[in-house]
């Protein structure tokens, strides 16, 4: 079982949309959560970086997590073409451990 | 402040032969790991390394070798390739590596085992 698990998709939304994005992880020494988007062919870029149970928000996006439930989320409000990635959930003990990853088509 | 540099950027290789593989991370980083992404398994983690030491190793056969010089520098070595081996490889550097602070990408070197 991987560490973290996440649901490939893929998903489709129209411009303006929420976009949600889960992922559940099973290691409960985790306590940094990050998300990370990647465009074809190119590097993970930082999105998000948080730690234990909470919210944050960076201008569209809003990161949660609930360790209780070992769930992490991430939401996009207003979503745009340009959001259209794959998006990587991880958690960072003295490695990242990513899920598999969810692609996002943002529909104009 | 510049990211993090991988060179090559792409790289074709027969199987049997060996590559090495560049990291430069963001100035002041003193760790580095490397992870291997196919679209198979995802982002796996090999080694990362701190302060010229080899920290912690993933899952991954003795082909697969690193370094770190001490301007933080790093290389990776994959020796007698498999058509296997054919993957993104990409470095994230980070000040610390112990998963308190955040850790950064580089775009990659893309090799391909013909």
């Amino acid at each position: 079982q991987k560490e973290v698990e996440q649901d490939p998709g893929p998903l489709s939304v129209p411009e303006g949309a929420i976009v949600s994005l889960n992922c559940t992880y099973s290691n409960s020494a985790f306590q940094y959560f990050m998300w990370y988007r990647q465009y074809s062919r190119k590097g993970p870029e930082l999105l998000m970086y948080t730690y234990s149970s909470g919210n944050k928000e960076d201008g569209r996006f809003t990161a949660q997590v609930d360790k209780s439930s070992k769930y992490i989320s991430l939401f996009i409000r207003d979503s745009q073409p340009s959001d259209s990635a794959t998006y990587l959930c991880a958690s960072n003990d003295y490695k990242l451990s990513f899920g598999a990853g969810t692609t996002v088509t943002v529909r104009a | 402040k510049a990211g993090v540099t991988q060179t090559p950027r792409y790289l074709i290789k027969t199987r049997g032969q060996q590559v090495t593989l560049s990291c430069s991370p963001i100035s002041g980083h003193r760790s580095v790991s490397w992870y291997q992404q196919t679209p198979g398994q995802g982002l796996q983690f090999l080694f990362e390394y701190f302060s010229e030491t080899q920290r912690n190793k993933g899952n991954f056969p003795g082909r697969f070798s690193g370094r770190q010089f001490s301007n933080s520098r790093s290389e990776m070595n994959v020796s007698t390739l498999e058509l296997g081996d054919s993957a993104l490889y990409l470095c994230a550097s980070s000040s610390t590596g112990d998963g308190n602070t955040e850790a950064f990408f580089g775009q990659g070197t893309r090799l391909t085992v013909v």
